[in-house]
């Protein structure tokens, strides 16, 4: 098993959609979980991370942690094309703070204008 | 948020050359940085854990005599690809940790991409 698992897409959303994104990860003492965009070719880029359990929101990003279920998910709200990325979702297994990173492979999304 | 640099943004290079890349964290002291390595439309693999003023820590199945890392500063680490061949091109990434309080987050630096003819 995997310790992240995410849906690796592609995920086709348009324009001005919500898109969801989600992932799952097997070590229930995860305390850290982050969410990276990456662009084609290019490295990833911190969009925001949560520590607790419930809803964290950050402009038109709201990162969803249930820590009883092991899932954390991103929501994009009135997407757009710009948001056209990977996202990789990372969770910190068996430790606090942002060390020993496990990625999952990312989700592709598109935004269709 | 937190600035990352890497230097050189490209490279290609001879097969049997040795090829460095540098990690430099600009804003803040990082006492960890990591090396990762990305081949095309594949997720990211973690290739070692650099520490400053100790040995870097590699992960299963790279090899550490052919990926030298030094890390002899709190802002810069360095990878050196020892006698590169074509198979090892690839999108090379390093990150550094920032920590502040209970939020220390991964930064990452915007790549190498090392080509080996």
């Amino acid at each position: 098993q995997k310790e992240v698992e995410q849906n690796s897409g592609p995920l086709s959303v348009p324009e001005g959609a919500i898109a969801s994104l989600n992932c799952t990860y097997s070590d229930r003492g995860s305390q850290s979980f982050f969410w990276y965009r990456q662009y084609s070719g290019k490295s990833p880029e911190l969009i925001m991370f949560i520590y607790s359990n419930g809803d964290k929101e950050d402009g038109r990003f709201t990162a969803q942690l249930n820590k009883a279920s092991q899932y954390v998910s991103l929501l994009i709200r009135d997407s757009q094309p710009s948001d056209s990325a990977t996202y990789l979702c990372a969770v910190n297994i068996g430790q606090t703070g942002a060390n020993n990173l496990f990625f999952g492979t990312g989700t592709r999304l598109t935004v269709i204008p | 948020g937190a600035v990352v640099s890497q230097h050189p943004s490209w490279v290609i290079c001879k097969s049997g050359t040795s090829v460095k890349i540098e990690c430099r964290s600009l804003d803040f002291q990082a006492t960890t940085m990591f090396w990762y390595r990305q081949f095309p439309k594949q997720s990211l693999m973690l290739m070692a854990t650099s520490n400053e003023g100790s040995k870097a820590t590699y992960e299963q199945g790279v090899e550490k005599d052919k990926f030298l890392i030094n890390h002899a500063s709190l802002t810069l680490s360095t990878l050196t690809v020892t006698s590169a061949h074509p198979e090892d091109s690839s999108f090379y990434i390093c990150s550094a940790t920032r920590i502040s309080g209970s939020a220390d987050t991964q930064y990452f630096g915007p790549g190498t991409r090392l080509t080996v003819l």
